[in-house]
């Protein structure tokens, strides 16, 4: 079946911009996850949905991020006023969770610029 | 604090050599640890998970908690393994703390 996916691929934006990025998971994954990745680092926690809410959002590095998932499926990482700290790669993940750690299945991320 | 320690950025080894990917970490508590891998122009996948005690692709990973260690090793590389390996912890039943990752390089 397909895989999670994101959208777009690749954002270039100015400093000050508002961009959204898109994540689709694993259909009937009730877990979604955001993480970010900078040049030549592991992926870095964001935020954690179950279902519709955010169960942990404490890896947002400020309030210039914000992240929804309306109707517990697709999601939306919201940045604003963007700095051109936030260039990064942009990763989704998500699983269904079971009675221990459940596998977490990446999307192919999204690559941030800002200039 | 809860941290993964990749000390190599790069391993480069001959095709058929042995290969040892060194992850360390800090963590209070059970941990739970996973190998990830990223191959060229492709997502991250899971490689394999210390609790499986399996062997992926002829790869294999020891819990040391004594040394807090999580090393991943495979006695004859392969061209096709060359890719970004990351070690991660989950610090919860949800949350993955990655390493900054080791890129593993195979020559012919």
């Amino acid at each position: 079946g397909a895989g999670v996916s994101q959208t777009p691929s690749n954002k270039v934006t100015e400093k000050g911009k508002y961009v959204e990025l898109r994540c689709d998971p694993i259909s009937g994954h009730t877990a979604l996850y955001w993480y970010r990745q900078s040049l030549g680092q592991g992926p870095e926690f964001l935020i954690y949905f179950q279902g519709t809410g955010a169960a942990d959002d404490s890896g947002l590095p400020n309030d210039r991020f914000f992240a929804v998932r309306p109707e517990g499926s697709v999601s939306t990482l919201k940045i604003q006023r963007t700095e051109r700290g936030d260039s990064a790669v942009y990763l989704c993940a998500s699983s269904f969770p079971g009675t221990s750690f459940a596998e977490q299945f990446f999307g192919p991320g999204t690559r941030l610029t800002v200039l | 604090a809860q941290r993964v320690t990749q000390p190599e950025k790069l391993l480069s080894v001959f095709k058929g050599a042995p290969v040892e990917l060194k992850c360390n970490y800090s963590y209070s508590g059970s941990p739970e640890l996973f190998w990830y891998v990223q191959y060229s122009r492709q997502r991250l996948q899971l490689l394999l998970r210390h609790i499986s005690r399996e062997s992926i692709k002829g790869f294999t990973a020891d819990l040391n908690k004594g040394e807090t260690s999580f090393h991943l090793k495979k006695p004859f590389a392969q061209e096709e393994d060359s890719a970004m390996y990351y070690c991660a912890l989950a610090d919860s039943s949800y949350k993955l703390i990655f390493g900054s990752g080791t890129r593993l390089l195979v020559r012919p």
